[in-house]
């Protein structure tokens, strides 16, 4: 079975400039996360999709940032316009339930964003 | 809020040293507690958890329990492999998927 896979696994872009960061989930989990790590401090939540619906998007740091599932399955996360500080590792997770107790969450390699 | 203190690294040990990575947490209520690994070149992978005070969670030779009364849930192994180098995450949930992880530790371990 496939794991959650992220693209790129690497972007240099400069300042200004828009990118899009793309999730796929594991097959059937409904639930799908973003989070960030910023200059090797602590791993920040983002916001999380149940299915196509943003269940709590309370971690997205300003209106440059917009997530979207269509269709409920992969999602894309934009960037526009980058900024120096949004530098940082963004990593994708993806679980069953939204329960912590019935089942874990599996994360992606992550997409490490340069912006110049 | 919910926040997770993690022991600051990096840290650098010999093969078979004793490891302890401390953490300690704040949170309301009765959180789960989880040790996630980032290995070099991969995604993060959860090591252990615990969702109640006094539970243990183990894997792979690692080790930490949830203490209540100290807030605290060290990762703790007792021979350490060079395999093991890696970046280790602790992080609560406070009942939902929503992680709040600490810093991150760098462990080297040296042949």
């Amino acid at each position: 079975e496939a794991g959650v896979t992220q693209f790129p696994s690497h972007s240099v872009i400069e300042k200004g400039q828009t990118v899009t960061l793309r999730c796929d989930p594991i097959s059937g989990h409904d639930n799908l996360y973003w989070y960030r790590r910023v200059m090797g401090k602590e791993i920040k939540f983002l916001l999380h999709f149940v299915k196509e619906s943003k269940q709590d998007e309370s971690g997205m740091p300003n209106n440059r940032f917009l997530a979207e599932r269509t269709g409920g399955t992969y999602s894309t996360l934009k960037v526009q316009p980058a900024e120096l500080e949004d530098s940082g590792v963004y990593f994708c997770a993806s679980s069953q339930s939204i329960w912590v107790a019935d089942t874990e969450a599996f994360f992606g390699q992550g997409t490490r964003l340069t912006v110049v | 809020g919910n926040s997770v203190t993690q022991m600051e690294g990096p840290v650098t040990l010999s093969e078979e040293a004793f490891l302890t990575i401390n953490c300690t947490y704040t949170a309301t209520g009765y959180p789960s507690l989880f040790w996630y690994v980032q290995y070099p070149g991969e995604g993060l992978q959860l090591l252990l958890k615990a969702t109640k005070a006094d539970d243990k969670g183990s894997n792979k030779g690692f080790e930490a329990t949830y203490r209540k009364e100290t807030t605290s849930f060290h990762l703790e192994k007792g021979s350490v492999q060079v395999s093991d180098s890696a970046v280790y995450f602790c992080a609560l949930a406070g009942g939902a998927q929503k992680l709040v992880f600490g810093q991150g530790t760098r462990l080297t371990i040296n042949p």
